[in-house]
């Protein structure tokens, strides 16, 4: 079985300050970790993926996200936060040996920047 | 051409109407994807395509009827819906159905039942 945790319903940040979102997640065998972004009335638009290899994964718009093993999380960071950042994210997890491909999703973090 | 598209934006139908959505990638994906999404909530999924073979249905219910012309072209049937169906219908594709592959997303189909 395959799970994931967004823990935080809201995370709320001042432009400039470094951001993050938080993931743990749960899985019988290795993961494989995805983040996506929804802007409002908008569909999901993949930001980065963790399959192996490094844990810092660089993604898009300047966004990264730290692979942590023996935590089980996959937190999402930026250096810097813009307002045009604000928008809910989404975590997603599948299990390497688990034989299926569909991605559980956690249940959304939506991140507010103030200007 | 790295893009997911969907028709119409918006959907306004009775519970007696039939209406579809369709759905188009030309990125060479073969799996293809349904989703429903309430606000503020998670994609739930609805139906999966891989190499246009019906792969899953996740109990959905059969006034929902998804089918797969081609590769590239994935439609939903609506049929007898009820205000509770109201929601935002995604659909994605990927490359195939390795687990490592990301999803790409179109921008939705917002769908109420009146």
């Amino acid at each position: 079985a395959q799970s994931v945790a967004q823990p935080e319903d809201q995370v709320n940040v001042a432009e400039g300050n470094p951001l993050t979102v938080k993931c743990t997640y749960s899985v019988s065998g290795n993961p494989y970790l995805f983040w996506y972004v929804q802007y409002p009335n908008r569909g999901l638009q993949f930001l980065l993926k963790y399959i192996t290899g490094d844990n810092l994964v660089k993604g898009s718009y300047g966004f990264e996200a730290e692979f942590n093993k023996s935590q089980t999380s996959f937190h999402l960071k930026k250096p810097s936060a813009l307002v045009s950042d604000s928008a809910l994210y989404f975590c997603a997890v599948r299990d390497v040996s688990g034989g299926s491909y569909i991605p559980t999703f956690g249940r959304g973090t939506s991140l507010i920047v103030h200007p | 051409d790295t893009e997911v598209t969907q028709t119409p934006k918006h959907l306004v139908m009775g519970m007696t109407n039939k209406k579809s959505l369709k759905c188009e990638q030309h990125m060479g994906h073969r799996a293809m994807y349904w989703y429903k999404q309430k606000a503020k909530k998670p994609p739930e999924l609805m139906f999966v395509y891989s190499y246009e073979k019906l792969s899953i249905n996740e109990s959905v219910p059969s006034r929902f009827s998804p089918e797969c012309p081609n590769s590239s072209l994935l439609n939903l049937h609506l049929h007898a819906l009820q205000p509770e169906d109201s929601a935002l219908y995604l659909c994605a594709s990927s490359a195939s159905g390795s687990s490592y592959n990301e999803q790409f997303f179109g921008p939705g189909t917002r769908l109420t039942v009146l």
